[in-house]
């Protein structure tokens, strides 16, 4: 079984802070990772692939296999990240497992 | 752009009505999907399909049917709406089964069952 584990709910900074979003995935095999995010309002849209190993808006993501993570950073915030992050898994199946998400708010 | 459409951003229904959910996509996407996005929950899978009539349950299929008689279109169906369906309703579609490729996501229907 595959499983996203997305431990915050909620991630509130100040601008200029720096961001770790965190991600944790249970799966035995060689896993496939993807962060997206949905801004108010908007689509969910895909944000990066950790098989690219791209830096998008400033975020990048590495997988840890040792840890099993996949945390998304990035060093700077902005007001317009403010946003929900899914981070999501796709093992075995071609069907990606989705985390719960996490609400990331950026204060002025 | 590639685009998947959901026919309806906003939907009121009665208990009891049956409710469809349109979703199209000019991809040629081989794979679409239904999912529904609750606060705390995240993203649940409903069905999905991967080829015009073939179709497969998610992790929450009870209570919802699909239909995709054309590659384009899959449709999500409530055949007898419960207030506890009240939700977003998020399709997407993928190009196929190969693992680097993400989803596209049309824009959702936010339905409420009263």
């Amino acid at each position: 079984a595959q499983r996203v584990t997305q431990p915050e709910k909620l991630l509130s900074v100040f601008k200029g802070a720096p961001v770790e979003l965190k991600c944790n995935y249970s799966y035995s095999g060689s896993p496939e990772l993807f962060w997206y995010v949905q801004y108010s309002r908007q689509r969910l849209q895909l944000l990066l692939r950790h098989i690219s190993r791209e830096s998008i808006k400033g975020f990048t993501a590495d997988l840890n296999k040792g840890e099993t993570s996949f945390h998304l950073k990035k060093p700077f915030a902005q007001e317009e990240d403010s946003a929900m992050y899914y981070c999501a898994l796709k093992g075995g199946s071609y069907i990606p497992t989705f985390g719960r998400g996490t609400s990331l708010i950026v204060h002025p | 752009d590639v685009k998947v459409t959901q026919s309806s951003r906003y939907l009121v229904k009665r208990t009891g009505e049956k409710v469809f959910l349109e979703c199209v996509q000019d991809m040629d996407h081989e794979n679409m999907f239904w999912y529904r996005q609750d606060p705390g929950l995240g993203l649940r899978l409903i069905y999905f399909s991967y080829d015009v009539k073939m179709k497969e349950k998610g992790d929450i299929p009870e209570g919802y049917s699909v239909s995709r008689e054309k590659k384009e279109r899959f449709s999500l169906i409530l055949e007898s709406a419960s207030t506890n369906q009240t939700s977003m309703y998020l399709c997407a579609s993928s190009l196929s089964q190969s693992t680097n490729y993400g989803y596209t996501f049309g824009s959702g229907t936010r339905l409420t069952v009263v």
